[in-house]
């Protein structure tokens, strides 16, 4: 089945220690975005890449790292610099890149990371 | 950079109350998605709008995009317990705009309906 698959589902962290959050697409998709939601806030954009070896800062990206080796796969790390990391966390992909029309955005279930 | 500003963030209705929440951006938006989220659940694509005046329907759901392509809204009528949740929307910014490339997300309005 294609789709994009986020893992682990809950995480928890102590503090002080990185982690990474897991995002991989079979949809062949070009561009991927990694939100963060705390409640009533929205989606907020922590990173994005339109193309493999290439991606850019969001609204929120201290604190966070990314990577995008190959084009299924865009992982996120939350570093010991993010002061509040605790959150739900979500990856989305994209077929069209921006050059391009844009299509639906296609989100994965979401990891809720919860640092102690 | 370029925000999308939504409203209401809550709106509580009664079943069979029409409901709408509106997005506004400050800059001209390329083109606007509409996505639910189900409590407990990850957002779902409803929508997109490209041309300026845009509107489309799903049954009981109206969307619109504004002359300007600066806002946009959605209107449920007659809503049901199904349709709780959280409705966002998604601006695309042109290529000429420095956020060019980025989803940008409203707030999300949180709907709840009373049966």
């Amino acid at each position: 089945d294609g789709g994009i698959t986020q893992s682990p589902k809950y995480l928890f962290r102590k503090e002080g220690q990185n982690v990474t959050l897991s995002c991989e697409q079979n949809l062949n998709h070009d561009a991927m975005y990694w939100y963060r939601q705390d409640p009533g806030q929205g989606l907020r954009l922590i990173y994005y890449s339109q193309i493999v070896n290439d991606f850019q800062k969001g609204d929120i990206a201290e604190g966070y790292s990314v990577s995008r080796e190959k084009k299924e796969s865009f992982p996120l790390t939350v570093t010991s610099a993010q002061k509040n990391p605790t959150a739900f966390y979500l990856c989305a992909s994209m077929l069209g890149q921006a050059f391009r029309a844009s299509t639906e955005a296609f989100f994965g279930q979401g990891t809720r990371l919860t640092v102690v | 950079g370029q925000q999308v500003m939504q409203i209401p963030q809550y709106q509580h209705v009664q079943e069979g109350e029409d409901f709408t929440t509106y997005c506004n951006s400050s800059t001209t938006l390329s083109n606007i998605q509409w996505y639910k989220q189900r409590p407990g659940g990850h957002p779902v694509f409803l929508i997109q709008l490209v041309k300026s005046g845009e509107v489309k329907k799903q049954k009981r759901l109206t969307f619109q995009f504004g002359e300007a392509k600066k806002n946009s809204s959605l209107h449920i009528t007659a809503t049901q317990t199904t349709d709780v949740g959280t409705y966002f929307c998604a601006g695309r910014y042109a290529q000429k705009s420095t956020s060019y490339g980025k989803l940008t997300f409203g707030q999300g309005t949180i709907l709840t309906v009373h049966p």
